[in-house]
């Protein structure tokens, strides 16, 4: 059964370190998001992504974070100078085309430790 | 602002009871809601959705109840078991993300342990 896939499983940083959270999403799927959980706290919406381009964003997606999607697989969330706030389980997610009700795919989730 | 909590927090039950997981949401404006199952330290699968004009879903021994206007639903497990042991989330899609948004809001989760 196809899956969304992240790497790496846990990143260990440097707090004002760059990092680079990568996701492959289902392969026929044209929607993509990131969600973050710190620890013992609710699942967060980050951001959506559609056609290339952010088609929402909350307001915790500020001026530090960027999505890309470097090429037909990849879907990448960099944080640019990481604060020890930024710890937290980062989840990619990827839907298909259309429909009121289809469901959301999530990954297993990228552990970030900011030190 | 659409909230979305979970009651009980958490639950410890012996195995072969039935139990219930409640989830309650402030904007009764939804597409629809979900219900997901998280190991520790894992990703989140999801077990059920129930579109806003559905009573319930059903999937083996999982039954899901939605009552929109209310803002309420419940996630019945029947015969619990100890592989049944995980956080179970539910998750709202709030009308008005439509088209490619489909953001959802969750709850903080109820920590379920099925003992043997």
């Amino acid at each position: 059964e196809p899956e969304v896939t992240q790497t790496p499983s846990h990143q260990v940083t440097q707090m004002g370190q760059e990092v680079i959270l990568r996701c492959v999403p289902i392969s026929n799927h044209l929607y993509f998001y990131w969600y973050r959980q710190i620890l013992g706290q609710k699942v967060e919406f980050l951001v959506s992504f559609y056609n290339n381009e952010i088609s929402e964003k909350s307001e915790i997606f500020d001026d530090q974070f960027s999505v890309e999607r470097p090429d037909g697989s990849n879907f990448t969330l960099k944080i640019r100078s990481t604060k020890l706030e930024d710890s937290a389980m980062y989840f990619c997610a990827s839907r298909p085309q259309g429909g009121l009700h289809n469901e959301q795919f999530f990954g297993p989730g990228t552990r970030l430790t900011v030190l | 602002k659409q909230e979305v909590t979970q009651i009980p927090a958490a639950l410890s039950v012996p195995e072969g009871e039935n139990l219930v997981l409640n989830c309650s949401f402030t904007d009764s404006a939804i597409y629809n809601l979900q219900w997901f199952r998280q190991d520790p330290g894992k990703g989140l699968t999801s077990l059920l959705l129930i579109q806003s004009s559905q009573r319930e879903q059903t999937s083996g021994r999982l039954n899901a109840s939605l009552d929109k206007s209310s803002g309420r639903s419940t996630l019945y497990i029947a015969a619990s078991q100890p592989g049944d042991s995980a956080t179970y989330l539910c998750a709202v899609r709030p009308q008005g993300s439509g088209g490619s948004n489909y953001k959802l809001t969750f709850g903080k989760g109820t920590l379920l342990t099925v003992n043997p």
